[in-house]
């Protein structure tokens, strides 16, 4: 069925260390894959997203990676810093234009501590 | 330029009663789609609208209803609630388009009784 799983449920790192967050996605029709951050009490905001054309892609101290073959995507956040910490969600586009849907990870609590 | 709004922020309503939550999409989007988070889990995908119609579903009863009006807003609409309702409501605008960003309003927190 549709799913996608994402690793860590949790991550604590030190201020200045890397975070990196895994899923896993079901359905190889997918191709595009968002990451969502969102804080306590706020809305889910994008933070970067990566289409199926391409394997890689980086926004200063964050980048995301697809390997389509395994069906992976990950979130890399380097020199990170306290106002990093949030709950971050990865996601899959399902479906064709005019039939699609996100089908969202369970969500990663990111801890950076000072 | 207008993000994506929602009303109310927060609602209280007790079990059997029933629901209208509203949504307005970011200027130019065409496409609505609600999901339901609840604590501590990721958004779940009720439905979308474009235009004017549901075209995809979620796994959720039909309960839950929607439209969506020629101006792009939407409603959401829940029947017969249960305390299981209880959960943030968000909706998403974006354009018709798979490989095209959703963008998500502030949310509803509903709290059933």
């Amino acid at each position: 069925g549709e799913n996608v799983e994402q690793h860590p449920s949790t991550l604590s790192v030190q201020e200045g260390d890397s975070a990196v967050i895994k899923c896993t996605y079901s359905d190889s029709a997918s191709n595009y894959f968002p990451w969502y951050k969102q804080e306590l009490g706020k809305r889910p905001q994008l933070i970067i997203d990566i289409r199926s054309n391409v394997g890689e892609k980086k926004d200063q101290r964050i980048a995301v990676t697809l390997n389509k073959t395994a069906k992976h995507f990950s979130l890399h956040i380097t020199e990170t810093q306290p106002e990093d910490s949030a709950v971050y969600f990865c996601a899959a586009s399902i479906g064709t234009s005019g039939t699609y849907k996100y089908i969202f990870g369970t969500g990663t609590r990111l801890k950076v501590l000072a | 330029d207008a993000g994506v709004t929602q009303s109310p922020t927060h609602l209280i309503k007790t079990r059997g009663q029933q629901v209208t939550l509203r949504c307005s999409p970011k200027s130019g989007h065409d496409t609505v789609s609600w999901y339901q988070q609840a604590l501590g889990q990721g958004p779940q995908f009720i439905f979308q609208y474009y235009e004017e119609e549901e075209r995809q579903r979620g796994n959720f009863p039909d309960r839950f209803s929607g439209h969506q009006f020629p101006n792009y807003s939407s409603e959401l609409n829940v029947n017969a609630l249960l305390l299981g309702d209880s959960a943030l409501y968000l909706c998403a605008s974006s354009y018709d388009r798979a490989t095209d960003t959703q963008y998500f309003g502030p949310g509803t927190r509903l709290t059933v009784l």
